[in-house]
């Protein structure tokens, strides 16, 4: 099992570009995670889905872009990037509640210049 | 808001010495969990406690509930090399059913010199 892969690992953009960052699990979770790490600020959860085709606001949702067609992916967009979403991206999968075991991935550096 | 606090935010330390970090909130929490990060990979759970008062081991490290299941601790006997990392705790807030909420702290970063 792979558990949690996200792609792509690193990625740079310029002010108001747009990219799509995708986490896949292959443990058949029911939830899944998109969190922001930034230095000094911990972990900060941005969207999460409680099933396919669901999806809710965490604590730091603006400027984010998330779908879950399929069980298995959980796709992150920013539609016009900005400098203040430079951070290391995780996303994370659990079996049944917000509040079970996460699992996360290695997590994606985005740098926005 | 809800904040976990930890403390200390550093710590840096020589191979062989204890130490202890905290996990503190004015909430209380159904569940609470440390997770160990090193740099360049994700957070990795070491565990989850859920009785107030609750101490579970894993090998040379211990972790504690407070009674009023609102701050934990963990402490590393001798520690090790290997050690090194972030640790982070996140307190659990169930509202039933599968609602709930995962709040993490900032985390402590730990360097365990050779």
């Amino acid at each position: 099992n792979a558990g949690v892969t996200q792609t792509p690992k690193f990625r740079v953009l310029k002010t108001g570009q747009s990219m799509t960052l995708l986490c896949a699990q292959d443990m058949n979770h029911e939830y899944m995670y998109w969190y922001r790490q930034d230095p000094g600020m911990g972990l900060r959860l941005i969207h999460y889905s409680v099933g396919e085709g669901t999806t809710a606001k965490g604590e730091v949702p603006d400027g984010y872009n998330v779908s879950r067609l399929k069980k298995q992916n959980f796709l992150l967009g920013l539609e016009s990037a900005a400098p203040s979403q430079t951070s290391v991206y995780f996303c994370a999968s659990s079996y049944g509640t917000i509040t079970d075991t996460q699992y996360f991935g290695p997590g994606t550096r985005l740098t926005v210049l | 808001t809800q904040l976990l606090e930890q403390s200390p935010q550093f710590l840096s330390i020589q191979e062989g010495e204890n130490l202890t970090v905290y996990c503190n909130s004015s909430s209380v929490f159904s569940s609470l969990q440390w997770y160990r990060q090193e740099p360049g990979e994700g957070p990795v759970l070491l565990v989850t406690v859920v009785t107030g008062g609750e101490v579970k081991k894993l090998k040379r490290l211990t972790f504690q509930f407070g009674d009023a299941r609102k701050d934990s601790s963990l402490h590393i006997t001798a520690a090790q090399p290997g050690d090194t990392g972030l640790y982070l705790c996140a307190g659990a807030k169930n509202y039933g059913g599968s609602q709930g909420n995962l709040i993490f702290g900032k985390g402590t970063k730990l360097s365990v010199k050779p």
